[in-house]
Parts: C-alpha cells; sequence; structure tokens
C-alpha cells in the first residue's frame, strides 16, 4: 500500500530555515509527482510547490518563490521541503502529498504532516 | 488567482440526512475540481475528482458535481463518521482551495 512517511516536528527561531522529509513507499516513486501543501493552525489549506521525482523539475506557487526549495533522492525514495527566511507566520502543519499521476495537481495520497513552529 | 468561496461555513444535520455543500469559483474552472474530507488531526482525504468522479474507495453516499463555476458535494444519507470538514480545490489555474465547510453533528 503506497506510504508517506514525514519526519517529525520541528521548532525553528525567525529567520531560520527549516528541512522536511517525506519517504515514499508501496508504489514507483519516479512515475508520480509530490506536492508540498501546508495548513496553518485552524486555517485552511495551501499549495506550495511540486516535483517531478524522476527528472527533479519543480515548480513552486509564487508566493514561496526564492524562500522554497524541493528536491529528492530517487536512491532513498525521499522527497526533501526546504523552507528559509522563517517567519512566524510560517508556523503551520507540512503535509506532503502524492499527485494522482503526473502534474494532475489532485492530490491522492498524503503524509501524516509535519508541525513547523517558528518562534523567538 | 482562483477564488473558490464554500458555503455554508458551517452545515449542522443529524446522521441520517442529506448534506449538500456548495463550492463557487470565482471564474470557470470547468471540471478540474476535487474535494477533500478532513477530520481533526488528521491528513485530507482525496473523495472526488474532475467534478464528480469518485476516488478510490470513497462510498457511494458521496457524489459531486457541476461545472463551470458552480459545484456541490453531496452525501445522501449522513454517517457518523461523514462530521468533518470538506474543503474543494481547483486545478484549472494554478492551485487554490475553498476555505472549508465544518459538517457539525446536531
Amino acid at each position: 500500500q503506497v506510504q508517506l512517511e514525514q519526519s517529525g516536528a520541528e521548532v525553528k527561531k525567525p529567520g531560520a530555515s527549516v528541512r522536511i522529509s517525506c519517504k515514499a513507499s508501496g508504489y514507483t516513486f519516479t512515475s508520480y509527482h509530490m506536492h508540498w501543501v501546508r495548513q496553518a493552525p485552524g486555517q485552511g489549506l495551501e499549495w506550495m510547490g511540486i516535483i517531478d521525482p524522476s527528472g527533479g523539475s519543480t515548480t513552486y506557487a509564487q508566493e514561496f518563490q526564492g524562500s522554497l526549495t524541493v528536491t529528492r533522492d530517487t536512491s532513498t525514495s525521499t522527497v526533501y521541503m526546504e523552507l528559509s527566511s522563517l517567519r512566524s507566520e510560517d508556523t503551520a502543519v507540512y503535509y506532503c502529498a502524492r499527485d494522482f499521476g503526473s502534474s494532475w495537481y489532485y492530490f491522492e495520497y498524503w503524509g501524516q504532516g509535519t508541525l513547523v513552529t517558528v518562534s523567538s | 488567482e482562483i477564488v473558490l468561496t464554500q458555503s455554508p461555513a458551517t452545515l449542522s444535520l443529524s446522521p441520517g440526512e442529506r448534506a449538500t455543500l456548495s463550492c463557487r469559483a470565482s471564474q470557470s474552472v470547468s471540471s478540474s475540481l476535487a474535494w477533500y474530507q478532513q477530520k481533526p488531526g488528521q491528513a485530507p482525504r482525496l473523495l472526488i475528482y474532475d467534478a464528480s468522479t469518485r476516488a478510490t474507495g470513497i462510498p457511494a453516499r458521496f457524489s459531486g458535481s457541476g461545472s463551470g463555476t458552480d459545484f456541490t458535494l453531496t452525501i445522501s444519507s449522513l454517517e457518523p463518521e461523514d462530521f468533518a470538514v470538506y474543503y474543494c480545490q481547483q486545478r484549472s489555474n494554478w492551485r487554490t482551495f475553498g476555505q472549508g465547510t465544518k459538517l457539525e453533528i446536531k
């Protein structure tokens, strides 16, 4: 069965960076694109970006251009999300979510979420 | 950016009743719309994609309809496990979500 296992909660100071991992199993890693979606406390969902694990190409939402970097390691079937220049507004649960296929942009499987707290 | 507006914000119903949730787009998204269910402390779950196609394993009591700017998620007879927050999401122009409808037990 498809599983997306994310790394644990993080606490960061403003201005720092955070890196979250998402290890995929149960399917061919390079056949499905992977997204990152975040959810601030008590708020809705916000799409951040996508990676094609096959070639490594990425697309980011405009508001994350310059601060978001998504990478992958095909040898371990893991996708990484790094967010830099953190502010308190970046406090949220961050989810990796597998695409329906290749850039269908529907989110079929989700990780369990990683809480990132940004506080001085 | 396409804005998705969901209504109502909160819907109070009893098990066995029919639920009708609405999602309106600020411009046409054709049929490029999905619905998700989220329970407290859990990740969202894909219910419907392409406006009306049920995702794998989703019970038949969930159905989606609409195209263009107006969409509806219907739950024909509410089960206790259906009380949750529901989000719509469009993929026509970038990717945006609605603000959610909370379906609560009356």
